[in-house]
């Protein structure tokens, strides 16, 4: 069974610092794997996505997010944090068989301070 | 850039009353799926459905749910007999084809509040 872990629940990092975002997953094979954002009240917005090729993937607002096969991890990382970047983040991951489900870690709450 | 809508965006019902959510998945998305979010925890895969059928559900998805593509467009949740437990954010999300990366596009929630 797939699983994933977010070890940090929450996270407070000051404006224009860097910000890791630690993601663990278990799966038989090799997965998909997202981060998705999550402002309060809000839906889930995709970041980025893994799926195969280059292990360091680029995404929106300024994330990447990095695959280590070794460690199971998928980490998500940004050089300089800005005030808008608030919010809860999720890391998932599916598999490649079709229709399976994506299955979500509980969450890393990022505050950021001025 | 075509995306995911559900309705309403807020329910709120008594215990015991039915619900339906719905959701609008991309035009010619063919794999739809429903999960949910209680307040503070993390989101949980409800159901998969796929050529008009159920393709996987969670033990979460008991006799009390079900889902349906009552026409070329709309994809819904019913919660037959709400308990107070099933508050939550619940999303619909959907993907081109089987054939696809596992890439969902989720749409923006219903919160379900049960009084």
């Amino acid at each position: 069974a797939q699983s994933v872990t977010q070890p940090d629940i929450h996270i407070t990092v000051s404006e224009g610092a860097s910000l890791e975002l630690r993601c663990n997953y278990s799966y038989g094979a090799t997965p998909y794997l997202f981060w998705y954002v999550q402002s309060p009240g809000q839906g889930l917005q995709l970041l980025l996505k893994y799926f195969s090729g280059d292990t360091l993937v680029q995404g929106i607002k300024g994330f990447e997010a990095e695959f280590k096969r070794s460690q199971s991890s998928f980490n998500l990382r940004k050089p300089s944090v800005h005030w808008s970047d608030a919010a809860e983040y999720f890391c998932a991951v599916g598999a490649h068989a079709a229709g399976n489900k994506l299955t979500f870690g509980g969450g890393t709450r990022v505050l950021v301070k001025p | 850039e075509p995306e995911v809508t559900q309705t309403p965006s807020h329910q709120v019902t008594q215990m015991g009353q039915e619900v339906i959510l719905r959701c609008v998945p991309i035009s010619n998305h063919l794999y739809f799926y429903w999960y949910r979010q209680i307040l503070g925890q993390k989101v949980e895969f409800l159901v998969s459905f796929y050529n008009n059928e159920i393709s996987e559900k969670s033990e979460i998805f008991d006799d009390q749910f079900s889902v349906e593509r009552p026409d070329g467009s709309n994809f819904t949740l019913k919660i037959r007999s709400t308990k107070l437990e099933d508050s939550a954010m619940y999303f619909c999300a959907s993907r081109p084809s089987p054939l696809s990366p596992n890439e969902q596009f989720f749409g923006p929630g219903t919160r379900l509040t049960v009084l």
